[in-house]
């Protein structure tokens, strides 16, 4: 129950393709839902996140698609970029503590130029 | 902005080494956080602190211990190092729970 299962592993996209990289989990008492995108070489830095108040949430170019009825969510990339090639993770976590932040596998995404 | 610096970006130890692995944040942070990542496994929580001088155990906290004797200072450490033990070690930090977190570079330990 405490899962959060990413898929998928790996992702090519050429430029200007939108990368669509999926996210799931069980643990309802799960309320907050970031993105972390991590370059070679560096830690992983937080993206973009969002809450189950709402259904989407857009910073620039990235999007969070979040379905709260099937315990799913979703990371869209608009317009991508070589730039954007990195390595994703999403995560869940309850308010209680931030001990029990649960990561996804990650993906590394590619992007073509 | 927060930096959270690792001591090592690389490090290769020999099996049975005690290793101590340094983690310090700039930002005045209450939680900081040991993962270990490996491919395919995500990040790995091994241990975490909410205060100076406590800890509480991760999803892996074997083999591991932690020490956080002043506030910006976080060390894990190996007791006696394994070769299962060769991965990308990452101190994180922040200021409350359910909250961003600050990652450091990272640490590559190889267990030869």
């Amino acid at each position: 129950q405490q899962q959060v299962k990413q898929s998928p592993q790996s992702l090519i996209v050429q430029k200007g393709g939108i990368p669509i990289i999926n996210c799931a989990y069980e643990n309802t008492a799960f309320d907050y839902f970031p993105w972390y995108q991590q370059f070679p070489g560096k830690g992983p830095a937080l993206l973009i996140a969002i809450r189950p108040d709402v259904s989407e949430k857009k910073e620039g170019r990235f999007t969070i698609s979040f379905n709260k009825s099937a315990k799913q969510f979703s990371l869209h990339i608009m317009d991508s970029q070589p730039g954007d090639s990195a390595t994703y993770f999403c995560a869940a976590n309850g308010y209680s503590s931030a001990s029990k932040i649960i990561f996804g596998s990650g993906t590394r995404l590619s992007i073509r130029p | 902005d927060v930096k959270v610096t690792q001591s090592s970006r690389y490090l290769v130890k020999r099996t049975g080494e005690k290793v101590f692995l340094e983690c310090v944040q700039d930002m005045d942070h209450e939680n900081m956080f040991w993962y270990r990542q490996d491919p395919g496994l995500g990040l790995r929580l091994i241990y975490f602190s909410y205060d100076v001088k406590m800890k509480e155990k991760g999803d892996i906290p074997e083999g591991y211990s932690v020490s956080r004797e002043k506030k910006e200072r976080f060390s894990l450490i190996l007791e006696s190092a394994s070769t299962n033990q060769t991965s990308m070690y990452l101190c994180a930090s922040s200021m409350t729970t359910n909250e961003k977190l600050f990652f450091g570079s990272g640490t590559q330990l190889s267990v030869l």
